[in-house]
Order: C-alpha cells, then sequence, then structure tokens
C-alpha cells in the first residue's frame, strides 16, 4: 500500500516568493496533520483536520500560513509569502482513529524547505 | 493542555546494552495513548511502539519495550540489545481525543 506522500521533497525559494506543498493521506485515513521541523523548535503541529475538515489550526504561526483539504485524499499548505525564518521540514502525517486506540500517525517523507 | 518531556538531549550506549529514554507527560485526557517514533539521519519518522493509558500491561514490539508508569506519568522507552542500526533521534508523542504532541526527542548513540 502507498504511504504519505509529499511534494516536493526539496523547495529552494527566495523571500517573498510563494510556498505551496502538498500531501496525500493514506486511502481511509480520516485525520490529517501538518508538522514542522526544527533545530530549535523541534516538531510543532501546525493545523490537522478530521473528515477534511479543520479541527485546530492554533499552531499555524502567522497569517502568511495556510492550509486546506478540499477532499479526503489531498491537502495543501501554503506560505505567503514565504520568509527565512520558514525555512524547515514539513511533515504531513495521516491517521485512522479506532475506537479504544487513539491511532498512530503515518508519516511522509517531508518536504524541506529553503527560503534564501 | 497536553505536554510531553524528554529530558535527555544525547544518550550514548554500548552496543549489545540495553539503554532507557526517558519521557513524562502531562495531560487532562482521561483517555490517550502513548508513542514513540524513531527518526534515523535520513530523516524519515518510523512509529516503533504504542501504549494506551488504560492497558494493563507494558507494551512491547520486538527489542523495544514501554515502561509505563501511570501514577508518575512516565512511559519510558527500552531497547534491549542496542545494535549500530539503533543510532537516531527518538521522539515520545502523546495522543489524546484528536491530536499528537512530540517532545523535544533524545539524540541516542550507540558506540561499537
Amino acid at each position: 500500500d502507498a504511504g504519505v506522500i509529499q511534494s516536493p521533497r526539496h523547495e529552494v525559494t527566495e523571500m517573498g516568493q510563494e510556498v505551496t506543498l502538498r500531501c496525500k493521506p493514506i486511502s481511509g485515513h480520516d485525520y490529517l496533520f501538518w508538522y514542522r521541523q526544527t533545530m530549535m523548535r523541534g516538531l510543532e503541529l501546525l493545523i490537522y483536520f478530521n473528515n477534511n475538515v479543520p479541527i485546530d489550526d492554533s499552531g499555524m504561526p502567522e497569517d502568511r500560513f495556510s492550509a486546506k483539504m478540499p477532499n479526503a485524499s489531498f491537502s495543501t499548505l501554503k506560505i505567503q509569502p514565504s520568509e527565512p525564518r520558514d525555512s524547515a521540514v514539513y511533515f504531513c502525517a495521516s491517521s485512522l482513529y479506532l475506537a479504544g486506540h487513539t491511532g498512530e500517525l503515518f508519516f511522509g517523507e517531508g518536504s524541506r524547505l529553503t527560503v534564501l | 493542555a497536553q505536554k510531553i518531556t524528554q529530558t535527555q538531549p544525547g544518550m550514548f550506549v554500548q552496543e549489545k546494552e540495553a539503554v532507557t529514554l526517558d519521557c513524562t507527560y502531562d495531560t487532562s485526557d482521561p483517555s490517550y495513548g502513548l508513542f514513540w517514533y524513531k527518526q534515523p539521519s535520513s530523516g524519515e519518522m518510523i512509529f516503533l511502539i504504542y501504549q494506551g493509558s488504560y492497558d494493563q500491561q507494558n507494551a512491547t514490539e520486538g527489542r523495544y519495550s514501554l515502561n509505563f508508569q501511570k501514577a508518575r506519568k512516565s512511559a519510558n522507552l527500552v531497547i534491549s540489545a542496542s545494535q549500530l542500526g539503533d543510532s537516531a533521534m527518538y521522539f515520545c508523542a502523546m495522543r489524546g481525543f484528536n491530536d499528537m504532541r512530540f517532545g523535544a526527542g533524545t539524540r541516542l548513540t550507540v558506540k561499537p
């Protein structure tokens, strides 16, 4: 079975440019998470969706960040305009919530973003 | 709010020996799950082991076991018979009803 698929794997852009990261969750999973990983701040939860509906976006750092999930098989994380401090690895993860078992997250390989 | 604490930024262990990675947590959720993930230098996140808050027995998965002490709110990972391939970052995580939060991680280095 295909895992969580993220694209692009690497992105180098200049400050001020728009960046769009994409994620395809595992088929049938009803939760989707976006995390950001940096050396300084570790793994930060940015936003998560349940059945395509955003549940908690309190981790989104600024209005420059936005995320959408138009259907069960696709999500985007957009940064506009990008800044050097946005440089990080962005992970998408999905899970299936099972009664009595909170369900592990399955991670994509990550998108490494470098903003110059 | 949930909080996960890993107090060991780095750990060293001799090959073939056992090592314990510490994790404490805080939550007001009555039901929750505790997880450990491994992140090798290649960057992927690998799920290792899960413990439910109502599970009576400690979870085990091969060489991995989770020492769950609910009253102390601790969920330490024990790796037995360490191998060179175990060198990686290890993250403790907790999931309540919905979201999952991660600790800062512990970098484990296995010495030959």
